[in-house]
């Protein structure tokens, strides 16, 4: 089963819009933590935001915010008043267990956004 | 400061040849992870170290193996490439932050390997 699942392989948005990016994760562990990466089409892995299981709070960075669910498995990015460079390869990714690093992350298969002017 | 850095950029190899790729972290991280990321997908955990130890292991056969020196830099090796092993693989550093789960990782440009 995907521990990571991304439903929407890609997005059209109009500049300055509002965007919503879907992510639903699957774990049995108490302890985990999600993070939102972007790729542009040079390749590196730019990260976003985090949110850990026990916060309380919704995560956010700038324009970027984690709607963050829990009962329902969900963490969606939002980015606000979106801009032509926002165009790009977005990823979700959870690492489980308690301990930095113990494992790697956990990525989803990412949605393609393209913000059009 | 300098961020994560790979080499080679770019590599071309032949089937059944082997390939060493290189990284570097952000000075003062301790912990190296490498992924490989096939055309299309998300990228996918082959291997974490720190402090010269592997911590960390994804799926991925015995073709594939990884060391960490005394600087931190690492290596990532495959033997008998296949043309299934094309992909980037990136190279990500971390500090081993002691409040789990948090450790944000840092990745670097990628390493482009085409296996013909």
């Amino acid at each position: 089963a995907q521990k990571i699942t991304q439903t929407q392989p890609g997005m059209f948005v109009q500049e300055k819009e509002a965007v919503t990016l879907d992510c639903t994760y699957d774990t049995s562990d108490p302890s985990y933590g999600l993070f939102w990466y972007k790729q542009p089409s040079s390749g590196e892995m730019i990260f976003l935001i985090y949110q850990g299981s026990y916060d309380q709070q919704n995560a956010t960075e700038g324009r970027y915010s984690l709607n963050f669910q829990k009962a329902r498995k969900s963490a969606n990015l939002v980015i606000s008043a979106s801009q032509l460079g926002d165009s790009a390869m977005y990823f979700c990714a959870m690492r489980e267990g308690i301990g930095g690093g113990a494992d790697g992350l956990t990525f989803g298969k990412g949605t393609h956004l393209i913000i059009q002017p | 400061d300098a961020g994560v850095t790979q080499s080679p950029t770019h590599l071309i190899k032949t089937r059944g040849q082997h390939v060493t790729l290189r990284c570097s972290p952000i000075s003062g991280h301790k912990s190296v992870s490498w992924y490989q990321q096939v055309l299309g997908q998300g990228p996918q955990f082959i291997f974490q170290y720190y402090e010269k130890e592997e911590r960390g292991r994804g799926n991925f056969p015995d073709r594939f193996s990884a060391r960490q020196f005394p600087n931190y830099s690492s290596e990532l090796n495959v033997n008998a490439l296949l043309l299934g092993d094309s992909a980037l693989y990136l190279c990500a550093s971390s500090l081993q932050g002691e409040a789990p789960p948090y450790n944000e990782q840092f990745f670097g440009p990628g390493t482009r390997l085409t296996v013909l």
